[in-house]
């Protein structure tokens, strides 16, 4: 079964700053790779997706991920943070085989300073 | 138009009451999802149907009860509700197993 963590809790960057939000999953081929946003009161939005090919992808509102086979990492960047950013993010893996899981991280909950 | 839509956007209920959840969706999709993420916004899923047919079915409580009269359309029902039922519940569609998931606003309900 597949798993993902993601490290930090709770992030804190000043408006402007640049972001990198960690992602480690867990799965025993090449998963499918998600990050999700979520902003209070509302639900998920899908930023990016990674299914194959270029393992750098570029998402909504300016994010890109990249998958690291090696690592076994999809971290989430964005290299200029707006106050608008700050909500909670979700990393997920779905697997390619019919009848398993897809398996949302814990969430990293990014806050944004003036 | 509302890809994902969820009825109703709140409930408030008491305990051993009976409530139902609708969920619909108009993207085409053949799987749908029901996820409860409880108040550390920890998402986990309940079940998965494809095309109607019951596929994924986590370790949850007989109370709990999807039904799929079609494929654009996924209801959870919940008997005897339980303080412990208080949760935000989503409801997701995708148009392939394992792939991206289109998310419904959410339904928060409250068990006093």
């Amino acid at each position: 079964a597949q798993s993902v963590t993601q490290p930090d809790i709770h992030i804190t960057v000043s408006e402007g700053a640049s972001l990198e939000l960690r992602c480690n999953y867990s799965y025993g081929a090449t998963p499918y790779l998600f990050w999700y946003v979520q902003s209070p009161g509302q639900g998920l939005q899908l930023l990016l997706k990674y299914f194959s090919g270029d393992t750098l992808v570029q998402g909504i509102k300016g994010f890109e991920a990249e998958f690291k086979r090696s690592q076994s990492s999809f971290n989430l960047r964005k290299p200029s943070v707006h106050w608008s950013d700050a909500a909670e993010y979700f990393c997920a893996v779905g697997a390619r085989n019919y009848g398993q899981n897809f398996v949302f991280g814990p969430g990293t909950r990014l806050s944004v300073l003036p | 138009d509302t890809a994902v839509s969820q009825t109703p956007k709140y409930l408030v209920t008491q305990m051993g009451n009976d409530k139902s959840i609708k969920c619909e969706q108009n993207l085409g999709h053949d799987t749908m999802y029901w996820y409860k993420q409880d108040s550390k916004k920890f998402l986990k899923i309940m079940f998965s149907y494809n095309n109607k047919e019951l596929i994924i079915n986590e370790t949850v409580p007989n109370r709990f009860s999807p039904k799929s009269p079609d494929k654009a359309h996924l209801n959870l029902h919940i008997n005897s509700l339980e303080l412990g039922d208080s949760a935000v519940y989503f409801c997701a569609s995708s148009p392939r197993t394992g792939g991206e998931q289109y998310f419904g606003p959410g339904t928060r309900l409250t068990v006093t």
